[in-house]
C-alpha cells in the first residue's frame, strides 16, 4: 500500500526554526515534493529531493534519506506569512508517470 | 507567463446530475493530472493526461472520467453527483510526465458543493 505520515498541527514562534517531518512507504520512488498551500488557495512548489542529502533554498530546506524512508522540510527564520498548511507528496511508480501520492499536510501556525 | 487556470472558481450542482470543469495548463506543458481535496482525505489522485491520453489513474469509480485536447487543455466529468463528491479540485500541469524535476504547478481549483 501507498502511506505518507507527517504530523497534523505544529506551531512555532515567529523568527525561529521548525521542522516538520516526513515518513513514507510506497510502492516505487521517483523523488519527494514539498508544496506550501495557504487556506483558500492552490498549492504551491517549496522543493524537490530525489537523492539523499539536504536541498537548500533560501529560508527553506528538504532532506531525504531512501533508505529510511523518511524526509524533512526545515523552515528557518519564521515569518508570519509562514502559516500555512505543508504538504509532502511522493511521485511512485515508474519514472514515465507524474502521479503523486501526498501526506494529509501540516498545519503551522506561526504566532508572534 | 500566465499560470494554470481552471474554471469555473465555484460551482453548486445537486444530487444525480453532472458537472464538467476546465483546466487550462501552463503554456507549453503538455501534462495534466487532476486531483481531489477534501479535509478528511487531503489531496487524492484522480487521473493524469499526456498528449491526448490517459496515462495513470486513481482509486476513484468510473463516474469520474477526464479527456485531453490537442492545445493540452483537459476537462473533468463528474456524472450522477453524490453529496462526497463536495470538495476541492485541484489541476496541475507540467512540461513531461514523471521525470526528475519535472514539478507540477497547481491551478486555483474549482470548488464544487454537491446539496
Amino acid at each position: 500500500g501507498q502511506n505518507i505520515d507527517q504530523p497534523t498541527e505544529m506551531t512555532a514562534t515567529e523568527g525561529a526554526i521548525v521542522q516538520i517531518n516526513c515518513t513514507y512507504q510506497t510502492s516505487g520512488f521517483n523523488g519527494l515534493f514539498w508544496y506550501q498551500q495557504h487556506a483558500g488557495e492552490a498549492p504551491t512548489f517549496l522543493s524537490y529531493n530525489v537523492l539523499d542529502g539536504l536541498e537548500e533554498k533560501g529560508r527553506f530546506s528538504s532532506f531525504l534519506s531512501r533508505s529510511k524512508g523518511y524526509s524533512y522540510l526545515l523552515l528557518k527564520e519564521l515569518q508570519m506569512k509562514d502559516s500555512a498548511s505543508y504538504l509532502c507528496a511522493v511521485r511512485t511508480g515508474s519514472s514515465n508517470t507524474g502521479k503523486l501520492i501526498f501526506g494529509q499536510g501540516t498545519t503551522l501556525q506561526v504566532k508572534p | 507567463k500566465a499560470g494554470v487556470t481552471q474554471t469555473p472558481r465555484y460551482l453548486i450542482k445537486t444530487r444525480g446530475q453532472q458537472v464538467t470543469l476546465s483546466c487550462s495548463p501552463i503554456s507549453g506543458h503538455r501534462s495534466v493530472s487532476w486531483y481531489q481535496q477534501t479535509p478528511g482525505q487531503g489531496l487524492q489522485f484522480l487521473f493524469e493526461y499526456f498528449s491526448e491520453t490517459q496515462r495513470n489513474k486513481g482509486n476513484f469509480p468510473g463516474r469520474f472520467s477526464g479527456r485531453q485536447f490537442s492545445n493540452s487543455r483537459s476537462e473533468m466529468n463528474v456524472s450522477t453527483l453524490e453529496l462526497g463528491d463536495s470538495a476541492l479540485y485541484l489541476c496541475a500541469s507540467s512540461l513531461k510526465m514523471g521525470g526528475a524535476y519535472n514539478e507540477q504547478f497547481f491551478g486555483p481549483g474549482t470548488r464544487l458543493t454537491v446539496l
